[in-house]
């Protein structure tokens, strides 16, 4: 079983809300991450959790909060958006840890989000 | 820094016909993995083929291979035999070995394939 899923698929909310990502994996895989994918754009790393820890935040606005309670779920917390924050949501997982360069990482179908 | 740099934002290829989608990139790790994805309109990113840093072999998967030419830097995706449903956007990626497992992707080559 090589899948990663997010729910939900599309999400539109107002730039007062409050939402969530969710993302789980199956496949063992200790690092998961979060990207985040403008349209015609590649992905753009935000947050890599190795062994649940946070080991990466690429300078994300506090308004993004990730969070992992275990080694198969990854959430991202929404709060207080602005209109460019409307994207593809993409994440991923790998086997890979810290010192190693060769396992792929398997994303899953990713979240249309738009924030009005 | 790592960099990966597509030159070529569209391609078209006839069905049936091999195309190259190329890719260089620059680091300073002498360890680092090359990865192709691809990307249909649908949105989910497709793990195509990997590359080593040190691999002698050119990989290969399927119609999919990846021309690996490590004094230049460069690493193409050569996909033989085009089918309609390889019409898609194909990403380069690179991660280094002490890269904390960040992968970099390239701006990416919107594949055309025409009937």
């Amino acid at each position: 079983d090589t899948e990663v899923t997010q729910t939900p698929k599309h999400l539109v909310m107002g730039m007062t809300n409050k939402k969530s990502l969710k993302c789980e994996q199956h496949m063992g895989h200790r690092a998961m991450y979060w990207y985040k994918q403008k349209a015609k754009k590649p992905p753009e790393l935000m947050f890599v959790y190795s062994y649940e820890k946070l080991s990466i935040n690429e300078s994300v606005p506090s308004r993004f909060s990730p969070e992992c309670p275990n080694s198969s779920l990854l959430n991202l917390h929404l709060h207080a958006l602005q209109p460019e924050d409307s994207a593809l949501y993409l994440c991923a997982s790998s086997q890979g840890l810290a010192g190693y360069s060769d396992y792929e990482q398997y994303f899953g179908p990713g979240t249309r989000l738009t924030v009005t | 820094a790592q960099k990966i740099t597509q030159t070529q934002p569209g391609m078209f290829v006839q069905e049936k016909e091999a195309v190259t989608l190329d890719c260089t990139y620059d680091t300073s790790d002498p360890s680092y993995g090359l990865f192709w994805y691809k990307q249909p309109s649908s949105g989910e990113m497709i793990f195509l083929i990997y590359q080593g840093s040190y691999d002698q072999q050119n990989a290969t998967e399927g119609r999919y291979s990846l021309n690996f030419q490590k004094a230049r830097k460069s690493a193409n995706l050569v996909i033989s035999a085009s089918q309609l449903g390889d019409s898609a956007m194909y990403f380069c990626a690179m991660r280094e070995l002490l890269g904390n497992n960040d992968m970099r992707f390239g701006a990416g080559t919107r594949l055309t394939v025409k009937p």
